[in-house]
């Protein structure tokens, strides 16, 4: 079966880096994408990668490594703002989009 | 985890047609469904929020007669885009929720619509 897994819950705090990991296993891989979503909010875009490597934008990084069906979400100089949760998505060889349950990120001062 | 599933994956339709879209939850009983468009590398518009029994709440600027929701029980939401134009092509995702704002959403595989 198709599966992504993510942490439930992460907590870091104000000023630091933290890092969400995303592991995947699908059928076939078109990209995969990661989400902020704010309690009441939809999702907002942050990233899309389809190649191997970081791709930096900002604060947040993001890392592909298809090899190893991972990703990971790097937030730098956390604020208070970035408490939200994170989404991790694969668009798999359907072009169908298969998500990871989300992880919650808490950020004290 | 939970598992939100969509019918179809896909349509092709000609312009003037309606078509139905599927969301179920298939574990768990859904209290509240979102319905989303989601247009290439941008974040997810929200279209509308149903809860099970009651009207469906439009967002500002979403026609209400031509995107029909009907979420007739705790499992189920459908979305009916009326009269289909080309500019109605996207990618729509559901999602569902069991409990309060605090719960976890669960999104659904998308739905690919393409009008000709």
């Amino acid at each position: 079966g198709q599966n992504i897994d993510q942490p439930t819950e992460m907590t870091a705090t104000e000023g630091a880096i933290v890092q969400i990991n995303c592991t995947y296993q699908t059928s076939g891989f078109n990209g995969l994408f990661w989400y902020q979503q704010h309690a009441g909010e939809a999702p907002t875009f942050l990233s899309y990668n389809v190649l191997d490597g970081l791709e930096e934008k900002g604060r947040f990084s993001s890392f592909l490594s298809r090899s190893k069906g991972y990703s990971y979400l790097l937030l730098k100089e956390l604020q208070m703002k970035d408490s939200a949760s994170y989404l991790c998505a694969v668009l798999d060889s359907n072009y169908q989009l298969i998500w990871g349950a989300g992880t919650k990120l808490i950020i004290k001062p | 985890g939970a598992v939100v599933s969509q019918h179809p994956s896909w349509v092709i339709c000609k312009s003037g047609t309606s078509v139905k879209i599927e969301c179920r939850s298939l574990d768990f009983q859904a209290t509240t469904m979102f319905w989303y468009r989601q247009f290439p590398k941008q974040s997810l518009m929200l279209m509308a929020t149903s809860n099970e029994g009651s009207k469906a709440t439009y967002e500002q600027g979403v026609e209400k007669d031509k995107f029909l929701i009907n979420h007739a029980s705790l499992t189920l939401s459908t979305l009916t885009v009326t009269s289909a134009h080309p500019e109605d092509s996207s990618f729509y995702i559901c999602s569902a929720r069991e409990g309060g704002e605090a719960d976890t959403q669960y999104f659904g595989p998308g739905t690919r619509l393409t009008v000709l």
